[in-house]
């Protein structure tokens, strides 16, 4: 079965740089999450997409914007990167549904951006 | 403000014994609680979940268990296997109300070990 695929898996960046995430949601999910897991820290809400609006925010920095596009796909763009941005950053893909299986969220295998 | 807390940091268990990984609350809007594996350089997969509106939930070898009173959920393992080592994470989300769905709320992890 097709998953969250996000790229690229590794990324290598100087502090003041940017960098662009992607993400590619399971088929048929509308729903796009982005996590950041810190060393040793659980994963923490950035932000999130339903039908290419943006549907909540969390803690992300000014610096962070993304965006979800017309194919679903979701693209997280970081500038002016700091050393604290160093992490791993998850995405994850939820179909529209109700009932018992309401916000199954389904995860990639992560991004591991380090900035240098 | 941790609003989900996994008190262990580690478990460790027999092959074929019972795992049970523990999990509490603070937030009384969760309503749906999610539990993920983890191993290292991959994303959190999903393992079980329950709906607030149920006390159990049961799927092969992995069992939820929900007591809203006391604000607590465990998992169960039963039997457990070497493979099921790994980092375990409980999650908790709020209906987010119209086509939104919430976004997760993780505890720190507990690693379990699973010795043959």
């Amino acid at each position: 079965a097709a998953g969250v695929i996000q790229s690229p898996r590794h990324l290598i960046k100087e502090k003041r740089e940017t960098a662009t995430l992607k993400c590619y949601p399971i088929p048929r999910h509308d729903t796009v999450y982005w996590y950041q897991q810190g060393p040793g820290q659980d994963p923490q809400f950035l932000i999130s997409f339903y039908e290419k609006m943006q549907s909540d925010k969390g803690s992300i920095p000014d610096r962070f914007s993304a965006q979800q596009f017309s194919d679903y796909h979701s693209e997280l763009n970081m500038s002016s990167l700091e050393l604290g941005d160093s992490a791993l950053y998850f995405c994850a893909s939820s179909p529209l549904t109700s009932g018992g299986a309401k916000n199954i969220q389904y995860f990639g295998a992560g991004t591991r951006l380090s900035v240098l | 403000d941790q609003q989900v807390k996994q008190n262990s940091p580690s478990l460790s268990v027999q092959e074929g014994r019972i795992s049970i990984l523990n999990c509490d609350y603070t937030n009384s809007m969760f309503d749906y609680f999610l539990w993920y594996k983890k191993y290292p350089a991959e994303g959190p997969t999903f393992l079980i979940s329950i709906s607030s509106i149920k006390d159990k939930n049961e799927d092969g070898r992995f069992t939820v268990f929900l007591n809203k009173s006391a604000k607590h959920l465990s998992l169960h393992i039963v039997p457990s296997q070497p493979g099921d080592s790994a980092v375990y994470f409980c999650a908790a989300s709020a209906d987010a109300g119209g086509t939104s769905y919430g976004k997760l709320t993780f505890g720190q992890g507990t690693i379990l070990t699973v010795h043959p």
